[in-house]
């Protein structure tokens, strides 16, 4: 079965980091497109961040140079890590697995972490 | 960036109705875009892609089709289940981007 389940949430200052984690299970993370998408509270989604199979990655233009993507093979594990965060940030984070082709739809989804930036 | 404008914001309707949901494209983007429905609380699921491909297990009341930069989403006979949030989303150019959601209530 194909599993999802982000941790890595809390209450940060503004200009705090957190790293996000999604663990995944099923698969294997290396192989697959994955991206970040975020809600924030009462809003629409928002898509973050992608890696593809290749390493290749991209990024929404309000977290460029803030946000990194990443997989940590070994834990099979797909990473956020964010820095500089801002209140704006605030928002649920949910990753999400690509489809095969690698087109940019995205299925299934994990159930989403919450990231508060408040001082 | 293409913008994705999503129309109606909400929608009031009954079990057994048959509801439609548009999203126009700022440009053109041949049939990268799916759709997703949210319930409170919960990701968001799948739907559709590439404009009208029906994922596995998705029941056949959904439906999306494509006409230039409008597309539609279309259940044909509106479930208790189907009180929820929808999403379109394109997938043509970065940065990815998604619809403002239809919360279809009753």
């Amino acid at each position: 079965e194909v599993r999802l389940v982000e941790t890595g949430g809390g209450l940060i200052h503004p200009g705090g980091s957190l790293r996000l984690s999604c663990a995944v299970s099923g698969f294997t993370v290396s192989g697959d497109l994955m991206t970040w998408v975020r809600q924030a509270p009462g809003k629409g989604l928002q898509w973050v961040s992608i890696i593809y199979s290749h390493g290749s990655t991209y990024y929404e233009e309000s977290v460029k140079g803030r946000f990194t993507i990443s997989r940590d093979k070994s834990e099979n594990t797909l990473v956020l890590q964010m820095n500089n965060l801002r209140v704006d940030d605030t928002a649920v984070y949910f990753c999400a697995r690509g489809d095969y082709s690698e087109e940019g739809y995205f299925d299934p989804w994990g159930q989403g972490t919450q990231v508060t930036v408040s001082s | 960036d293409i913008q994705m404008t999503q129309s109606p914001s909400t929608l009031s309707a009954s079990v057994g109705d048959r509801v439609t949901i548009t999203c126009r494209a700022s440009q053109t983007m041949s049939t990268w875009l799916a759709w997703y429905q949210q319930r409170p609380g919960k990701p968001p699921k799948l739907l559709i892609y590439k404009a009208s491909i029906l994922k596995s297990g998705v029941p056949s009341r959904f439906s999306g089709s494509a006409s230039g930069t409008e597309f539609t989403l279309t259940i044909s006979s509106l479930q208790p289940d189907d009180f929820a949030t929808y999403y379109c989303q394109q997938y043509h150019l970065f940065p990815l981007t998604f619809g403002g959601g239809t919360k279809v209530e009753i």
